[in-house]
């Protein structure tokens, strides 16, 4: 069946670095792809999507690019902060386009 | 409403005893998914209603687990002779149509003894 893999964490960055989160998935055509975050004490949020080969969803300043060749949709960020401290689940539609089929989540911990 | 709702927001229970869990979600959203979310992993699909019927029910893990919405709006998660392995957060979520930007709720987290 349809599936996403994301690294596994727990990620730990001091402030400023460079975030990346990588993430695939297996749905074949064209799913759509999310990114969702949940901070701690709070529900899942969308951060941010992308529905088409090549679209570049961006939010918050975090960015993620819609890789057909490669099934991928990977998470980047210039400049981590503290607030940024979070767990980050990948999501994909499956290939019926009736569901989001999430990752196992990974926790980013960002440090001053 | 503002956002999705779900009650409770906690339970506890014994194996073995039946157990309801309710959504109410973002009013006009025809689109009403239920996930549920284990320590440490991500949101595992359940059921997608698409107003009154459940368009996908692929997910439901065994038949102790039903879901209504009998008018298209508020939901209904039942969980019949619930076992241990049952605990988890129950997530709600609603859209607009289908599978595209869902906006959750704050869960219900079950907790079988």
């Amino acid at each position: 069946g349809d599936s996403v893999t994301q690294m596994e964490g727990p990620v730990t960055l001091s402030e400023e670095a460079f975030l990346t989160i990588n993430c695939t998935y297996t749905a074949t055509g064209y799913p759509s792809l999310f990114w969702y975050v949940q901070y701690p004490g709070e529900g899942l949020q969308l951060l941010l999507k992308a529905t088409k080969a090549d679209d570049k969803g961006s939010n918050k300043g975090f960015e993620a690019t819609y890789r057909k060749e490669t099934t991928s949709f990977h998470l980047e960020k210039g400049s981590v902060q503290v607030s940024d401290s979070a767990v980050y689940f990948c999501a994909s539609t499956n290939q019926a386009g009736t569901a989001l089929i999430f990752g196992k989540g990974t926790t980013l911990s960002v440090s001053s | 409403g503002a956002g999705v709702s779900q009650t409770p927001s906690n339970k506890v229970t014994e194996k073995g005893k039946y157990v309801e869990l309710r959504c109410d979600p973002i009013s006009g959203h025809t689109a009403l998914y239920w996930y549920r979310q284990s320590l440490g992993q991500g949101p595992e699909f359940l059921i997608y209603f698409q107003g009154t019927g459940a368009a996908d029910d692929s997910g439901l893990p065994n038949d102790r687990f039903f879901a209504v919405r009998p008018e298209g709006s508020v939901s209904t998660l039942k969980i019949q002779r619930t076992e241990r392995g049952d605990s988890a957060v129950y997530l709600c979520a609603s859209s607009q149509s289908g599978a595209n930007v869902l906006t959750f709720g704050a869960g219900s987290r079950l907790t079988v003894l």
